[in-house]
């Protein structure tokens, strides 16, 4: 079955800094791969996601993950985060088999002015 | 469009009660999949309905059980509650049922269990 690792629970950052997010999954036969956010007392709203073809995908507010199979890693990236990024981010699987979204434990991002 | 609606937002209730939640999903959107997220466990796939049928289910006990109806609204029901059902329980509409069509969260339902 499939499994997805965030390893880190919490992520302190200043603003304007980078920030990477990390995301793993246990295996990369024929998975789409997705991250979602969760701001304070909302749902979850999709992020970015990998389907098919160029491995690398982008948000529209400046988010980027790659998908790495050989890593079987979906890392996400912001190169100058703001305030307004603190949330809760999901790094979330699926495969063609079950059609089950598979998510990650969550990593808190907390923005610092 | 409005998006995908739960009802209620909180609820308390006591071990040994039942609950039921619902769902509305966003209009023209034919499946729903129902996850329960705690601090400890994240998100927990329960299960995924479409027209009318559960075609998927995560490893939680009878307890816990759903249903769709004709409009595509969606309710789930937790009977015998224990301590640890308390979390916020959130529903999600697609399209289709798909593993690569994009999921519409709701707000979710946070239920405590006294």
């Amino acid at each position: 079955a499939q499994s997805v690792t965030q390893l880190d629970s919490q992520v302190p950052v200043f603003e304007e800094a980078p920030v990477e997010l990390r995301c793993n999954y246990s295996s990369s036969v024929s998975v789409y791969l997705f991250w979602y956010v969760q701001y304070p007392n909302q749902g979850l709203q999709l992020l970015l996601k990998y389907l098919s073809g160029s491995t690398l995908v982008k948000s529209i507010n400046g988010f980027e993950a790659e998908f790495n199979k050989s890593q079987t890693s979906f890392h996400l990236r912001k190169p100058s985060v703001h305030i307004s990024d603190t949330a809760e981010y999901f790094c979330a699987v699926s495969d063609r088999d079950t059609d089950k979204l598979i998510f990650g434990t969550g990593t808190r991002l907390q923005v610092f002015p | 469009k409005a998006g995908v609606t739960q009802t209620p937002r909180y609820l308390i209730k006591t071990r040994g009660q039942q609950v039921t939640l619902s769902c509305s999903p966003i209009s023209g959107h034919r499946s729903v999949s129902w996850y329960q997220q705690t601090p400890g466990q994240g998100l927990q796939f329960l299960f995924e309905y479409f027209s009318e049928t559960q075609r998927n289910k995560g490893n939680f006990p009878g307890r816990f059980s759903g249903r769709q109806f004709s409009n595509s609204r969606s309710e789930m029901n937790v009977s015998t509650l224990e301590l640890g059902d308390s979390a916020l329980y959130l529903c999600a509409s697609s399209l289709r049922l798909s593993s690569t069509d994009t999921q519409y969260f709701g707000p979710g339902t946070r239920l405590t269990v006294l």
